[in-house]
């Protein structure tokens, strides 16, 4: 499954929108992209997810690339309780040679400022 | 509630001493699988399973066993803890392999 490539931190002003990037430039066609984060040590939370469209939901956005190699999750309106590690992975949706594994890498670590 | 839980949530033990932690969901997930998460290295994949009796390796494997005999649980087990074993660790499950994971909420485990 591809891997993922994330800047390790990144600050936000509280109130603004909060863009977070993530390279998968060797994403297969039916690979889905995910968008997890993760506040101190506490299971990592779903946030959303896409495989070619973009997506939007309560917590967040999700643009995707037309060639699908990067995506973003923007967090319009960034509050403190944003501050956290923002996990970016790719899963496979079928049964093929290593469709279950999935690893996070180091993530982002946003840090939402007053 | 919907929710996958870990136990114990905080583990001290010595080295060799066999040990369980164990993990349930209660949403009738087929996929499940353990992660650890140590400082700088992210969340690495253990062990998985697709399904009753379907288990397979992750990144990480060496050291650990699990079982899926039924399909709410899915206990990972270090048969002879070592001191590199010393992580947080974390269960999770989907519906299926494009669902969103759920997480529990994290045993701590010591080995001394």
């Amino acid at each position: 499954d591809a891997k993922t490539t994330q800047p390790p931190s990144m600050d936000c002003a509280e109130g603004r929108a909060a863009n977070l990037p993530c390279n998968h430039s060797t994403i297969s066609g039916n690979e889905y992209v995910y968008w997890y984060r993760q506040i101190h040590s506490q299971g990592p939370q779903y946030i959303i997810h896409g495989l070619k469209n973009n997506e939007t939901n309560e917590m967040a956005s999700l643009i995707i690339t037309e060639d699908r190699k990067s995506s973003t999750l923007i967090l319009p309106h960034a509050t403190l309780r944003d501050t956290a590690v923002y996990y970016c992975i790719v899963r496979v949706p079928i049964l093929n040679t290593n469709a279950g594994k999935s690893t996070f890498g180091d993530g982002t670590t946003l840090t939402v400022k007053p | 509630e919907a929710q996958v839980t870990q136990n114990p949530r905080y583990l001290i033990t010595v080295t060799g001493k066999k040990l369980t932690v164990t993990c349930s969901q209660n949403m009738n997930h087929e996929y499940m699988s353990w992660y650890r998460q140590d400082p700088g290295l992210g969340l690495r994949q253990i062990y998985y399973s697709m399904n009753v009796e379907v288990t397979d390796k992750g990144d990480v494997p060496e050291g650990y066993k699990v079982s899926r005999k039924e399909k709410r649980n899915f206990p990972l087990i270090l048969e002879s803890p070592s001191p590199n074993q010393t992580s947080l660790y974390f269960c999770a499950s989907s519906l299926f392999l494009n669902s969103p994971l759920h997480f529990g909420n994290g045993t701590r485990l010591t080995v001394t």
